[in-house]
């Protein structure tokens, strides 16, 4: 595609549920990024693929978020037992160029 | 510590005046620094890159290594450059461009 698409673009889940966020990136780039945004604040950084493995991880706050890119080009972020703190919008970046995110909503 | 700070959560000017959006960084090492723009109900979009040293929509921003900043400026704002502007700065990975560390933006309203 000629962008960076996520999906879905809103995500309504209740606490202690498990979601699962897609990327799907520029074609041919291998360096992919997720952030996240809460209100108020700029992207904070999540984790960043080189290819198919994790170059870096230390964005993620704990172990209940995690991602993969089994293939090199799709990526999905994960997260487990989802709490009220979690709500935010999920940003995946493929190099320098943003998709338009994903609202997550925990109620 | 690795940071972004603007200075300014809003910023309100007449339409034809100029505009300086602050940015200032704190890294140690060289960077590379970035001003991105989100419109309303828009994407984040790249706006410029310090080493790509060009104006676009007429907006320019020097690096200053020794004040540690990238303002952004317009001599002249137009109604459409209202917007949420954030500041970024890139880490280096050996070479490759890492991630992004933003400061929290600075809404810029420019008034008829």
């Amino acid at each position: 595609g000629a962008g960076v698409s996520q999906t879905p673009s809103n995500k309504v889940t209740e606490k202690g549920k498990y979601v699962e966020l897609r990327c799907d990136p520029i074609s041919g780039h291998t360096a992919l990024y997720w952030y996240r945004q809460s209100l108020g604040q700029g992207p904070e950084f999540l984790i960043y693929f080189q290819g198919t493995g994790a170059a870096d991880d230390s964005g993620l706050p704990n172990d209940r978020f995690f991602a993969v890119r089994p293939e090199g080009s799709v990526s999905t972020l994960k997260i487990q037992r989802t709490e009220r703190g979690d709500s935010a919008v999920y940003l995946c970046a493929s190099r320098l160029f943003f998709g338009s995110g994903t609202q997550l909503s925990v109620l | 510590a690795q940071r972004v700070t603007q200075p300014e959560k809003l910023l309100s000017v007449f339409k034809g005046a100029p505009v300086e959006l602050k940015c200032n960084y704190s890294y140690s090492g060289s960077p590379e620094l970035f001003w991105y723009v989100q419109y309303s109900r828009q994407r984040l979009q790249l706006l410029l890159r310090h080493i790509s040293r060009e104006s676009i929509k007429g907006f320019t921003a020097d690096l200053n290594k020794g004040e540690t900043s990238f303002h952004l400026k317009k001599p002249f704002a137009q109604e459409e450059d209202s917007a949420m502007y954030y500041c970024a700065l890139s880490r280096n990975y050996g070479g490759s461009q890492g991630n992004l560390i933003f400061g929290k933006g600075t809404k810029l309203s420019v008034k008829p």
